[in-house]
């Protein structure tokens, strides 16, 4: 089953803008994960932030864990057109030895 | 180092058949989680094993199993195949199975 939903279900902005993708899950959790995921193909980590952690920045990229609201949110700046991709949350459910995937925010950099 | 390989890529077979899919995780990588993933449904997890013992099982029908090997291999296998199970199947390992995960490039099953 799933644990996470991503927000919005799809985005489409210009390149050079920033890009903001939101999470929510449902129960306890250890770590949050983001993942991209181009045309299908296999997904490619980008980052991992603790339930202890506030805010966590990887290059570009932006995390923050909200772990009362059970929300986290995905900023990627300075868009590029290679940044078009499907992005998803991943949740470890407390006692559970592994991920959960939600279903994605497809993202569409125009040139 | 080797990433994760699955086998084969594309597979196309027939609705009642079964199927044998294979991820090899890569070196030292002693969980492999299995991921169904459709156009409708997003990425279900189907199971994770560690060390050769099965830890969770998603809400799947017992058509769909899974094994580990000694050199954690694993493969999946899904019997009385039908239409509904087609999709991308992908195949993630990791060190202990909630770190970072690294996946296979996915087997493509098409059942017609």
């Amino acid at each position: 089953s799933q644990q996470g939903e991503e927000d919005p279900q799809a985005l489409s902005i210009q390149e050079g803008e920033n890009a903001t993708m939101n999470c929510s899950y449902k129960t306890s959790i250890n770590n949050l994960q983001w993942y991209r995921q181009n045309s299908g193909r296999g997904l490619v980590h980008l980052i991992l932030i603790r339930s202890n952690e506030r805010e966590k920045h990887s290059g570009r990229l932006r995390v923050t864990l909200d772990t009362s609201k059970k929300s986290s949110s995905l900023l990627i700046t300075a868009s590029r057109a290679a940044d078009t991709a499907s992005y998803f949350c991943a949740t470890d459910p407390a006692g559970a030895n592994d991920m959960r995937f939600g279903a994605g925010t497809r993202l569409t950099v125009k040139p | 180092k080797a990433g994760v390989t699955q086998t084969p890529r594309y597979l196309i077979k027939t609705r009642g058949q079964q199927v044998t899919l294979s991820c090899s995780p890569i070196s030292g990588h002693r969980s492999v989680s299995w991921y169904q993933q459709t156009p409708g449904q997003g990425l279900q997890f189907l199971f994770e094993y560690f060390s050769e013992t099965q830890r969770n099982k998603g809400n799947f029908p017992g058509r769909f199993s899974g094994r580990q090997f000694s050199n954690s291999r694993s493969e999946m296998n899904v019997s009385t195949l039908e239409l509904g199970d087609s999709a991308l199947y992908l195949c993630a390992s990791s060190w202990t199975g909630v770190t970072e995960a690294f996946f296979g490039q996915g087997t493509r099953l098409t059942v017609v």
